[in-house]
């Protein structure tokens, strides 16, 4: 059963340009978490989602964020129009209750 | 205040010591309890869980809940200076809440041999 996978790995984006990161969840889970992290400081909640359904996206940015999960294919975190802020590592976590949580290896994101 | 606190650390253990992590929370519904470890650069492990007041044991791993005082904590028996990490607290909110995952912002632990 192989893990939540995130891809791209590695992200470089000039300012101004669109960021999209993809989370697969493990299979059977329906849950998926993103959560944001810059250097030396602890997971920053982004967004909960179920299939098809936004439960919580208090932790999001008001513009140029948005996030997704579709009834089939991955979890898409959508970044409009990159700032350097932006720069940080994302990780995607799934679970199959919304109790334990499983994390993907992260997209590092860096803005130009 | 923080919904899910910490000590940032670092916490300096010899090696063979018992490290003792804790963590407390805020929301007094919340039900389900986590402990991650994260090395430096990588993503967080899920090594314990807990649902129940009292200890919960995982080979060298010790978990316990109180949930009157609303902590949680983790102690790490005859550490190894693998065990050097940034170890996560996180705190699932009730469904009433819309069960969100909500981390504390780590407590750094150095073993040293």
């Amino acid at each position: 059963n192989a893990g939540v996978m995130q891809n791209p790995r590695h992200l470089v984006r000039r300012r101004g340009q669109e960021a999209r990161l993809r989370c697969s969840p493990m299979k059977g889970h329906s849950h998926v978490y993103w959560y944001r992290q810059l250097p030396e400081e602890g997971l920053k909640f982004m967004v909960y989602l179920q299939k098809e359904n936004i439960i919580d996206e208090s932790g999001m940015p008001k513009e140029r964020f948005s996030a997704e999960f579709p009834k089939e294919g991955p979890s898409i975190l959508r970044i409009q129009q990159v700032v350097r802020g932006d720069s940080a590592a994302y990780f995607c976590a799934s679970s199959p209750t919304g109790n334990e949580a499983f994390f993907g290896q992260g997209t590092r994101l860096t803005v130009v | 205040q923080k919904e899910v606190e910490q000590n940032s650390g670092p916490l300096s253990v010899p090696e063979g010591a018992i490290a003792s992590l804790n963590c407390t929370y805020s929301d007094r519904g919340s039900q389900s309890f986590f402990w991650y470890r994260q090395y430096s650069g990588k993503s967080p492990e899920l090594i314990m869980s807990i649902y129940s007041n009292g200890d919960k044991e995982d080979g060298r791993f010790t978990a316990q809940l109180n949930k009157a005082s609303q902590y949680v904590s983790l102690l790490i028996r005859d550490s190894q200076p693998s065990d050097s990490a940034t170890y996560l607290c996180a705190v699932n909110s009730p469904p009433a809440a819309g069960n969100k995952l909500t981390f504390g912002g780590g407590t750094r632990v150095l073993v040293k041999p």
